[in-house]
């Protein structure tokens, strides 16, 4: 079973709007955190942003934040006032306390802002 | 400044020869990742490694192998056994033991086998 589920292949949004990613997660450790990821076109991975399991709080770090539903285990990413230079691929991960830290990784949303 | 460094960007090479691909870091990190992505795909992992002198196989080790002699450093190696070598291959690492700390990535090498 997929630990990490991104089920919107691709995004559009006009330049200037905000935009929601979706993703989901299946754990049974109450210990984990959630990353989120950009890459351009590039290919580097650029790190976002980050929400624990026992954050009170919804991260936020400038445009981007994370509203975090524990119960229905999403994180989705809600980037506010979209810029041209967000056109990017964008990756959900988790890493649960007991697996030795390792990150695992959704298969990602391609987000294209249009001008 | 500090960073992961992955060499050589692009590397051709034929089907049946082994190829090495280089990662080095500078940032003290004990732990370091190897990650593989294919079009479509998100990062599966392939080897990690908390400490030197140990690793660890991950979800997709079968035709790859890595040695950890050097805090600095974690080189992969793509064997002749690996049936699809050709992808997109990051390096990363992070100080280790912590939930929170994001994984610092290398600019990745892009495999091409023929």
């Amino acid at each position: 079973a997929q630990k990490i589920t991104q089920t919107q292949p691709g995004m559009f949004v006009q330049e200037k709007e905000a935009v929601t990613l979706d993703c989901t997660y299946d754990t049974s450790d109450p210990s984990y955190g959630l990353f989120w990821y950009k890459q351009p076109s590039s290919g580097e991975m650029i790190f976002l942003i980050y929400q624990g399991s026992y954050d009170q709080q919804n991260a936020t770090e400038g445009r981007y934040s994370l509203n975090f539903q524990k119960a229905r285990k999403s994180a989705n990413l809600v980037i506010s006032a979209s810029q041209l230079g967000d056109s990017a691929m964008y990756f959900c991960a988790m890493r649960e306390g007991g697996s030795n830290y390792k990150l695992t990784f959704g298969k990602g949303t391609l987000l294209t802002v249009n001008p | 400044d500090g960073g992961i460094t992955q060499s050589p960007k692009y590397l051709f090479r034929k089907e049946g020869q082994n190829v090495t691909l280089s990662c080095e870091q500078n940032l003290n990190h004990d732990a370091m990742y190897w990650y593989r992505q294919d079009p479509g795909q998100g990062l599966r992992l392939i080897y990690y490694s908390q400490i030197v002198n140990d690793f660890q196989k991950g979800d997709i080790a079968e035709g790859y192998s890595v040695s950890r002699e050097k805090k600095e450093s974690f080189p992969l190696t793509v064997t002749s056994a690996q049936k699809n070598p050709t992808a997109f291959y990051l390096c990363a690492s992070d100080p280790q033991g912590q939930l929170g700390s994001p994984l610092h990535f290398g600019n990745g090498t892009r495999l091409t086998v023929t």
